[in-house]
C-alpha cells in the first residue's frame, strides 16, 4: 500500500536559517507529489507539486523541493525561514485519485 | 489556485441536531469534491469523495447515513453531520477538482470548518 512519512513531528528553527523538512513516500509507480501548507485553524495552501520532469520544483513563498527517486524522498526546503513561515506542514501523494497525506511537521520559528 | 470557500467558518451546537457545511468553488467548475475530518494536531483523514449528480463514496469506516453529503451542481457541495455528537467535534475541510486536474490529482482547499458539539 502506499503510504507517506513525515519523520519530524515538530522542528524549530531561527528566523533566517535554512529550513529543510523530510517526506518519504512509499508508491510503486512514478508518484504525483505535493506538498501544502496549513496556518492555524486555516484549510491547506499548496507549495508546489510534482509531477514529472525537473526533479527540483520550484513553490511559492520561496520554497522549493526535490524528488529523489533513489532514496523515494521530496524534501521540502527554504534557504531562509521568515516568521511568518511558521506553520503545519504536509506532504501528500497521490494514491489512485486520493490524497494520502503524512501525518505532518509543525514548523516552529524563533527571533 | 482555485477559490474554495466554506460557510460556516465556526459552529457550535448541541448533541443531537444536525449541521450543514457549504462548501462553494467560486472560480471554476468542480467535477469532483473531496471532504476531510482533521482532528487536532493530526493529518487530514479523506473521508468520501463526491462527483457531481452521483452518490458519494465513502471511505472506510465512514458513516454514510451520519455525514450525509450532497454535490448536486458543479459548485456546490454540502456536508450534514446528522444527529451530531461530541465525537464528531472535529475541523472539516472540502477540496475540489476540476477536470483539467483529473490527472494529476491537484485539489484545492477550502479553509475548513470548526464544529463543536456540547
Amino acid at each position: 500500500a502506499q503510504s507517506v512519512t513525515q519523520p519530524d513531528i515538530h522542528i524549530t528553527v531561527s528566523e533566517g536559517a535554512s529550513l529543510e523538512l523530510r517526506c518519504n513516500y512509499s508508491y510503486g509507480a512514478t508518484p504525483y507529489l505535493f506538498w501544502y501548507v496549513q496556518s492555524p485553524g486555516q484549510g491547506l495552501q499548496l507549495l508546489l507539486k510534482y509531477f514529472s520532469g525537473d526533479t527540483l520544483v520550484q513553490g511559492i513563498k520561496g520554497f522549493e523541493a526535490e524528488f529523489k527517486r533513489s532514496q523515494s524522498s521530496f524534501n521540502l526546503r527554504k534557504p531562509s525561514v521568515h516568521w511568518s513561515d511558521a506553520a503545519e506542514y504536509f506532504c501528500a501523494v497521490d494514491s489512485w485519485g486520493k490524497l494520502q497525506f503524512g501525518a505532518g511537521t509543525q514548523v516552529v520559528v524563533t527571533p | 489556485g482555485a477559490v474554495v470557500s466554506q460557510h460556516p467558518s465556526r459552529v457550535i451546537c448541541k448533541s443531537g441536531t444536525s449541521v450543514k457545511i457549504e462548501c462553494r468553488s467560486l472560480d471554476f467548475q468542480a467535477t469532483t469534491m473531496f471532504w476531510y475530518r482533521q482532528f487536532p494536531k493530526q493529518s487530514l483523514m479523506l473521508m468520501a469523495t463526491s462527483n457531481e449528480g452521483s452518490k458519494a463514496t465513502y471511505e472506510q469506516g465512514v458513516e454514510k447515513d451520519k455525514f450525509l453529503i450532497n454535490h448536486a451542481s458543479l459548485t456546490l457541495s454540502t456536508l450534514t453531520v446528522t444527529s451530531a455528537h461530541p465525537e464528531d467535534s472535529s475541523f472539516y475541510i472540502c477540496s475540489t477538482r476540476g477536470e483539467a486536474s483529473v490527472r494529476y490529482n491537484e485539489q484545492f482547499f477550502g479553509p475548513g470548518t470548526r464544529l463543536t458539539v456540547l
